[in-house]
Formats: C-alpha cells, structure tokens, sequence
C-alpha cells in the first residue's frame, strides 16, 4: 500500500518569504500523480500543484512549484513571495490508478497528514 | 458552478443513532468518493463508486454503508453511529482518464457522535 508522510506538522514564515513544505511517499509503482491541496480555514479543498511521476521537469504554478525527486520519492511545495491568505493546512497526496470491471477509470487519493502554514506580516 | 454539494454542513447525533450524509455533483463526473479527516492522519477513502452502480471499500470502511444512487449522487450512512466515527465527512468526484484525475471537493460535513 501507497503511504504519505508530512513530517512538519506546523511551519511559519513572513510575508514575502519563501518557505518550502516537505512530503515523502513509499510506492512500487512507476507511474503515478503527486498533488498538494491547500485547506484554509473554510475547510475547502483546493488543488494547488499536481506532478505526473513520468515528467522530469518540476510543475510551477505561479508562485508555487515542486521539487520532485523521484528516485528519492520526495516531493516538495516551495511557496515564493509567501502572501496572508496562503495560511492554511497543506496536504501532500499520492493518486493510485484504477479501473473497474467496465472499464471505467478512477483515481483514489492517499494523504499525508497535512501541515499547518502560519505566515506573519 | 456548484460542483460538490454536501450536506448537511454540521451535525451532532448521540450513539446508536443512524444518519445519511447527502452528497450531489453537477460536473458529469463518473467517479466518486467518501473521506474522512482526522486530526494528524490527513484525508482516508471510506468509499468510492468508480461509476453508476458500483461501489467499493476504502481504507476505512467499517461501519458505513454507501449508496450510488445516480450519476450525480453518492450517499453515505452510519447505521449506529459511534464516537469513533467523528470526524468530518468529505465528498469528492473526479473525472479523468487513467492517474490525471483532479478530485473536487465538498465543503465537508462536521459531526460530532456523543
């Protein structure tokens, strides 16, 4: 079975600040999906990043961007120009593919347990 | 877009009591799922309906059943609810082919078994 591991539990930054999120998985797999959510206070679930396993270049979303080592399975959130509303809970999650007896596909989330961003002005 | 419906938002329920927790999406998705959040453990899949008319166990399934009811519609019940099973509720669906498969998510459902 596929696991997720936040090891910081909270993390703090200033605005402005950049600050990097870490997360590890353990899988056999080759070929997977790596995905952060951001969780804010209102509970939603936000996707921010997500990385195929098979692409060697690091996704970037605006400020945000990973640092994918999959020899090492590692999988890293680096916010940049840290603002207020990115204080929030960040959850690092690995996709399992699957298909049932018709055919059709799906993709089942494994999470870590999620770290809480604290940025001070 | 309204995306993911849960409802209801809160709810308290005594042991032993039943409920069904209601979830509707409007986005033609195939798939979709049930999560439970825990403090320090993340997200874990009770239930998932890869398509209309099936269902299939997660990692943590015992004591909930769970309905496919439509394309739009997933429904999960707690038969007799137990303090173990607070927590909150998410909804989720997706659709996508093979591993490239963003999972919406409903605003979550709070209970709270006393």
């Amino acid at each position: 079975a596929q696991t997720v591991t936040q090891s910081q539990p909270e993390m703090s930054v200033q605005e402005a600040e950049t600050v990097t999120l870490s997360c590890t998985y353990d899988t056999s797999e080759s070929d997977y999906y790596l995905f952060w959510y951001k969780q804010p206070p209102s509970r939603q679930m936000i996707l921010v990043i997500r990385q195929e396993a098979y692409k060697q270049q690091n996704a970037t979303e605006n400020r945000f961007s990973v640092n994918f080592q999959k020899a090492a399975k590692s999988f890293s959130l680096k916010i940049s120009d840290s603002q207020l509303g990115d204080a929030a809970m960040y959850f690092c999650a690995y996709s399992t593919f699957g298909a049932n007896a018709g055919g059709t596909s799906y993709g089942k989330l494994t999470f870590g347990q999620g770290t809480i961003l604290t940025v001070h002005p | 877009n309204a995306g993911v419906t849960q409802t209801p938002k809160f709810q308290v329920l005594k042991t032993g009591q039943s409920m069904t927790l209601q979830c509707a999406q409007d986005m033609n998705h195939n798939s979709m799922y049930w999560y439970r959040q825990d403090p320090g453990m993340g997200l874990r899949l009770i239930y998932y309906s890869a398509s209309e008319g099936t269902t299939d166990k997660g990692e943590v399934p015992n004591g909930y059943n769970v309905s496919r009811l439509n394309k739009r519609e997933f429904s999960l019940r707690l038969e007799s609810a137990a303090p173990s099973q607070t927590s909150v509720y998410f909804c989720a669906s997706s659709q996508g082919t093979g591993m490239n498969t963003e999972a919406f998510f409903g605003q979550g459902t709070r209970l709270t078994v006393v």
